[in-house]
Order: C-alpha cells, then structure tokens, then sequence
C-alpha cells in the first residue's frame, strides 16, 4: 500500500518556467490538500479538493492552479515560476474519519 | 476555521514527560481537535486525535477541558527520537463539504540526553 506519492521528489527551475507536480492516493480518499512549507516555517494550504472535478483556495493560492480530474490524483501546476514560490510542496488526502496522510513531499528551487 | 495558538519551541531532556498546549477559543461545535508529528525532511504524520475529556493511545494522550478552548498533548518519558514539530489542527474533520485544513505555526521540541 503506497499511501500517497509525490511526483517529482526535487525539481530545479528557471524564473518563468512552468512545471507540474503529482499527486497520487490509491486510498480512495476523496479529500486532498496541497501545502508548501518554507524553512524553517510551517504548513501553508494552497489549494484542496473535496472530490473528482472540485478544487477551492486555500490561504495561499496565488501563483498555483490545480486539477482534479481523477480522484486518485491531485495536480499542481506554476504557470510561471518565480523565485519565491521556492519551497518543499507537500500532499496530503483525508479519509472520512479524518485523519490526514501525507506524501514524502517534493522540494523546489526556482532560480 | 479555529485558529490556533502554540508555544513556538520547547526543551526537554530525555525521560521527562513533555505537555505541549494549543489554544483554539473559537473551536466550533463540530470541531474535532488533530495533532500531527513533523521530522525534519518529513511529511507530518498523526499522532492522536480527540473532541472532549481524554483520550490516549500507544504514542501519547490527548487532554480537553470542558470548555475545549485549548488541549494539551502530553508525551510520556520522551526520547531523542521524539525531536521534531508538533501540530495543533482544529476542524469539522468529519465534514463532507469545502473543508480549509489549515496547520498553525507548530511547536519545535527539542529532546537532549
């Protein structure tokens, strides 16, 4: 049983270039969560879903976009990368008794 | 969404028992009340998860007052092992609509020999 698996595990970027990070539970979770954590700080929620084809803000969204097409994955997309979206991005779903499960996450440098 | 209020760090020397207490005075009716372990280079992970009075598992126990405007995760006879960030999450978990899961700033507890 995987859990949840993050797709890159590191990634370097040039300022303005676009990339995708994956997100993929084989739990059936219908709850997923994208969070970055900046050193040192703690989890900041950009983005989550409730279900296949739905996706709302979280605190910090700006500068992300996401898709849901599937239920068993979770996308996060940089249009335009910027140095200061430089970050370790973490994923997570949740089960109905609400526990969350976190991926190993995926670390970003945007130079 | 409740907002929380922990300590940022905490010291501990191995053996000890370690209280570390989240504020959430505007918790909701619904709210349950979460705690996720952080290592360094880690995705969180939970430890234990509660609404009122006490509950206790294998790792730690989790106390709430009656008026459940804080919690205290205690850790018996703590390790170097247990040197990471601790997390206070508040939120309707068994909401099935739009639910913001939003982590407070954690409590960083270092263990020493």
């Amino acid at each position: 049983n995987a859990g949840v698996t993050q797709t890159p595990k590191f990634r370097v970027l040039k300022t303005g270039q676009s990339m995708t990070l994956l997100c993929a539970q084989d739990m059936n979770h219908e709850y997923m969560y994208w969070y970055r954590q900046d050193p040192g700080m703690g989890l900041r929620l950009i983005h989550y879903s409730v279900g296949e084809g739905t996706t709302a803000k979280g605190e910090v969204p700006d500068g992300y976009n996401v898709s849901r097409l599937k239920k068993q994955n979770f996308l996060l997309g940089l249009e335009s990368a910027a140095p200061s979206q430089t970050s370790v991005y973490f994923c997570a779903s949740r089960g109905r008794d609400g526990e969350l499960f976190f991926g190993e996450g995926s670390r970003l440098t945007v130079l | 969404l409740a907002k929380t209020t922990q300590p940022i760090s905490m010291d501990s020397y191995e053996g000890q028992e370690v209280n570390i207490t989240c504020s959430h005075n505007n918790i909701a009716t619904n709210d349950y009340i979460t705690w996720y372990q952080q290592f360094p280079s880690q995705g969180p992970r939970f430890i234990i998860q509660g609404y009122k009075t006490k509950v206790t598992n294998e790792v730690a126990s989790l106390f709430i007052p009656a008026d459940r405007k804080s919690s205290t995760l205690s850790l018996p006879r703590v390790s170097l092992s247990d040197t990471a960030v601790y997390y206070c999450l508040v939120g309707d978990l068994m909401n099935t609509g739009f639910q913001k899961l939003v982590f407070g700033t954690g409590t960083r507890l270092l263990v020493s020999p």
